[in-house]
């Protein structure tokens, strides 16, 4: 069975402050894919990132990255010089190469609240 | 602009009566999906539909019935069977050139209050 952890229910900084957020992942798949979904507080869930299993480099988008290690099963996120707007509860999710349905497990979340 | 529409954003209900959420998409996607969230729980997923007219179970069906007579639409009736419907709901769909892949674009969702 596959199962994502995010063990950090929530998480408070100082805006410019960098923040990381963990997300640790079990599965017996050896192909698949990790996700990272941010909620804003109108509910709809944005695609930040897709990884897959064969691609451990680490990625960088703007003040966001992210640090894939097989060797841990982690996929943490790193946000640097937070901001207000970046205040969220982040999921991480997993999606094994089951064929056609595409069934993503998610973790309970991080919210991440940034104040001034 | 495309995206997904659910509607309605907040509905109350009363104990044993039947609500359909609707979920429309203009994606021209293939598959669609159905995920309640709780306080404090990740998403879980209550129905998913790969096709028109075909549609399977989620972990967690139980409660809920689905339809997709039309490729752009998969409405959720949350009936009186469903021990616990206060939740909020989310709308997915995805194509089928990711549809191995996982990656979802989801509705603003649909908060349910059973009073």
């Amino acid at each position: 069975a596959q199962k994502v952890t995010q063990a950090q229910t929530e998480i408070s900084v100082v805006e410019k402050e960098d923040v990381t957020l963990d997300c640790v992942y079990e599965t017996r798949d050896t192909t698949y894919y990790l996700f990272w979904y941010k909620q804003p507080p109108s509910g709809e869930l944005v695609f930040l990132i897709r990884r897959n299993s064969f691609d451990e480099q680490n990625e960088i988008s703007g003040r966001y990255s992210w640090n894939f290690q097989k060797s841990t099963s982690s996929f943490n996120f790193t946000i640097t010089a937070s901001q207000v707007v970046d205040s969220a509860v982040y999921f991480c999710a997993l999606s094994g190469h089951t064929g056609t349905a595409s069934k993503l497990t998610f973790g309970t979340g991080t919210r991440l609240q940034v104040t001034l | 602009d495309g995206g997904i529409t659910q509607s309605p954003k907040y509905l109350f209900r009363k104990e044993g009566q039947n609500v359909t959420l609707s979920c429309e998409q203009n994606l021209n996607h293939d598959a669609m999906y159905w995920y309640r969230q709780d306080p404090g729980q990740g998403l879980r997923l209550i129905y998913y539909s790969q096709i028109v007219n075909d549609f399977q179970k989620g972990d967690i069906a139980e409660g809920y019935s689905v339809s997709r007579e039309k490729k752009e639409s998969f409405p959720l009736t949350v009936t009186s069977a469903q021990k616990n419907p206060t939740a909020f709901y989310l709308c997915a769909s995805t194509g089928t050139s990711f549809g191995n892949t996982g990656e979802l674009f989801f509705g603003e969702g649909s908060r349910l209050t059973v009073l």
